[in-house]
This record gives structure tokens, C-alpha cells and sequence, in this order.
């Protein structure tokens, strides 16, 4: 069974800041890996699919990287509209990540 | 461009089945693979169930015995049905689009509480 392991669980961070999140995967799984951003009362917002390739309409201060076990979605600038939780997911079993907390420093 | 409702009752009583629907608009339910995702509350994502039209089905495991996807091409939805239910099953329900293994468009999701 696929586990996707998400790290920091919380990033404290100010705006315009970089902030990086770490997403590893309990066995290889190629670069079919996708990033999720949920804002409190919100539905999920695609934002990187199959590791690196940004949703449309997504803002190019978010990047996605990684292949096999270990991904990173990376925001380059923090804006005040990206404090949110961020999901990575794996098409195996559609698993999902716990969630890393983006918050206001 | 694509847009999904969710629908159904917001309170189940134990034991009974949940029953939601999603509506789709601007698109058709045959074109694409179909997903339900949940969360319970202050907790995480959990996927339900996908489907294409045609027959592909999946399940979660740990909800399979209890899970039925279906897709009515007449009324361009899809519908969730989980049966013996719990208060753990309570959680914000989403619908959800498939592509390039992920889901790229979503409804806003629908609250369920179980309880009697």
C-alpha cells in the first residue's frame, strides 16, 4: 500500500518568502505525483500534475519537481492568498498526503 | 467549461445509506473519468470511488464492500452511494474530474453528518 508522507506538517512563513514542501512516497512512483491547494471552506485546487506540470491558470511562482520517491512543490514568493494546506496525491489507490499547513509568520 | 454540483441529503441516520449526486454542466459525463473524494472534518482528503462511463469502476479498499458508483448519461450525472454508515463517515463530500492522473476539476463540495 502506497503512503504518501508529507513534510513540514506546519511551515511558518512570511509573504514573499520561499517555501518548499516535501512530499515522499513510501515506494517509487515514477513522476505521477499531483499537488492540491485548499484554502478553509474551499474545495481543492489543482496546481501541479504528473510532478512538474502546472495546472491551468496556475501562478508561475508555484513549481513542481521530483521523480521515483521524493517531490517538491516549491512557491517561489509567498503572495497573501497562498496560506493555505497543500496535498500531494498519486493516482495509486488516489492516495493523498496529510497535508502540509502553509501560515502566516 | 466544466462545472459539478453536489447534491443529497446533509443528515443520514446510522446504518442507513448516504446517497449523493453530482450534476455536470458545460461538459459531458461521458468524456471523462469521475471521483469522489471526502474529508472529514479538520482532517485530510480520502478518495471514495472513480468511474468512467463504459464500465471502469474503482473503489477505495477500506470502503469498497460499501461503495457503489453509478453514471445516469440521460441526466449528465454521477452518484455515490454508501450503505451501513457511521458517525466516521460524516465528512465534507466532494465530486470531482479526472485528468492526466488527477483531479483538475471539482464541485464545492457537500457536508454529510451521520447521526440519529
Amino acid at each position: 500500500e502506497l503512503v504518501l508522507t508529507q513534510s513540514p506538517a506546519t511551515l511558518s512563513l512570511s509573504p514573499g518568502e520561499s517555501a518548499t514542501l516535501s512530499c515522499r512516497a513510501s515506494q517509487s512512483v515514477s513522476s505521477y505525483v499531483a499537488w492540491y491547494q485548499q484554502k478553509p471552506g474551499q474545495a481543492p485546487r489543482l496546481l501541479i500534475y504528473d510532478a512538474y506540470n502546472r495546472a491551468t491558470g496556475i501562478p508561475g511562482r508555484f513549481s513542481g519537481s521530483g521523480f521515483g520517491t521524493d517531490f517538491t512543490l516549491t512557491i517561489s514568493s509567498l503572495e497573501p492568498e497562498d496560506f493555505a494546506v497543500y496535498y500531494c496525491q498519486h493516482r495509486d489507490n488516489w492516495t493523498f498526503g496529510q497535508g502540509t499547513r502553509v501560515e502566516v509568520k | 467549461q466544466v462545472q459539478l454540483q453536489e447534491s443529497g441529503p446533509g443528515l443520514v441516520k446510522p446504518s442507513e445509506t448516504l446517497s449523493l449526486t453530482c450534476s455536470v454542466s458545460g461538459g459531458s459525463v461521458t468524456n471523462y473519468f469521475w471521483g469522489w473524494i471526502r474529508q472529514p472534518p479538520g482532517k485530510g482528503l480520502q478518495w471514495i470511488s472513480y468511474m468512467f462511463y463504459g464500465g471502469t469502476t474503482e473503489y477505495n479498499p477500506s470502503l469498497k464492500s460499501r461503495v457503489t458508483m453509478s453514471i445516469d448519461t440521460s441526466k449528465n450525472q454521477f452518484s455515490l452511494n454508501l450503505s451501513s454508515v457511521t458517525a466516521a463517515d460524516t465528512a465534507l463530500y466532494f465530486c470531482a474530474r479526472e485528468s492526466r492522473d488527477s483531479f483538475d476539476v471539482w464541485g464545492q463540495g457537500t457536508m454529510v453528518t451521520v447521526s440519529s
